[in-house]
């Protein structure tokens, strides 16, 4: 069984400052690993994804995650926040082809940017 | 291209009733997934459906199902509403049903 732990439901951060979002997770078999954003009444949007190959992935709107196996985590990243960074983030986990595309969604985080 | 469209975008159904969403995939993508989203939490898997079949299904109960038509679009009926059917539902369509899944707005449903 699959499973997401996301550490924090709200985080604040200032603008200009790091965003740091935490993800653990749980799977028996290599999972394939997602972030998505939310903004207000709105669907998700893919912010990046990690299959295979290269741990650190490169995403939209300047974000970026390290898998690390070790830690059974996949921490997500930006150097500097925006005010339109303001939303909530999922990250998700997929068992791949083993579960035909079924997303296991961690409880989310908002994120606030403060000026 | 027209992304992944749902319907209707909101509506208010009373206990007890039933109801129907509708999606429509992106062109090309032969697989649809559903997702309840309650307020305050992470989506929850419901169904996937690939080629017509369903592929997987998530922890609900069979007051709700599913179908994919021909041209891969997919309605979800939920039976009997309860007050804590109310949620958003999601619908998600990707290529194969395990590369990257893109989602629609979703149909925000309040039961009374």
């Amino acid at each position: 069984a699959q499973s997401v732990t996301q550490l924090g439901s709200h985080v604040s951060v200032s603008e200009g400052a790091l965003v740091l979002l935490r993800c653990n997770y749980s799977s028996s078999v290599p999972p394939y690993l997602f972030w998505y954003v939310q903004y207000p009444n709105q669907g998700l949007q893919l912010l990046l994804k990690y299959t295979t190959g290269a741990t650190l992935v490169k995403g939209i709107n300047g974000f970026e995650a390290e898998f690390k196996k070790s830690e059974t985590s996949f921490h997500l990243t930006k150097p500097s926040a925006h005010m339109s960074d303001a939303a909530e983030y999922f990250c998700a986990v997929s068992e791949g082809t083993d579960s035909w595309g079924k997303l296991q969604f961690g409880a989310g985080t908002q994120v606030v940017v403060t000026p | 291209d027209a992304g992944v469209t749902q319907s209707p975008t909101h509506l208010i159904k009373t206990r007890g009733q039933q109801v129907t969403l509708r999606c429509s995939p992106i062109s090309g993508h032969k697989s649809v997934s559903w997702y309840q989203q309650v307020l305050g939490q992470g989506p929850q898997f419901i169904f996937q459906y690939y080629e017509k079949e369903e592929r997987g299904r998530g922890n609900f109960p069979d007051r709700f199902s599913a179908r994919q038509f021909p041209n891969y679009s997919s309605e979800l009926n939920v039976n009997a509403l309860l007050l804590g059917d109310s949620a958003l539902y999601l619908c998600a369509s990707s290529r194969t049903g395990y590369t990257e899944a893109f989602f629609g707005q979703g149909t925000r449903l309040t039961v009374v």
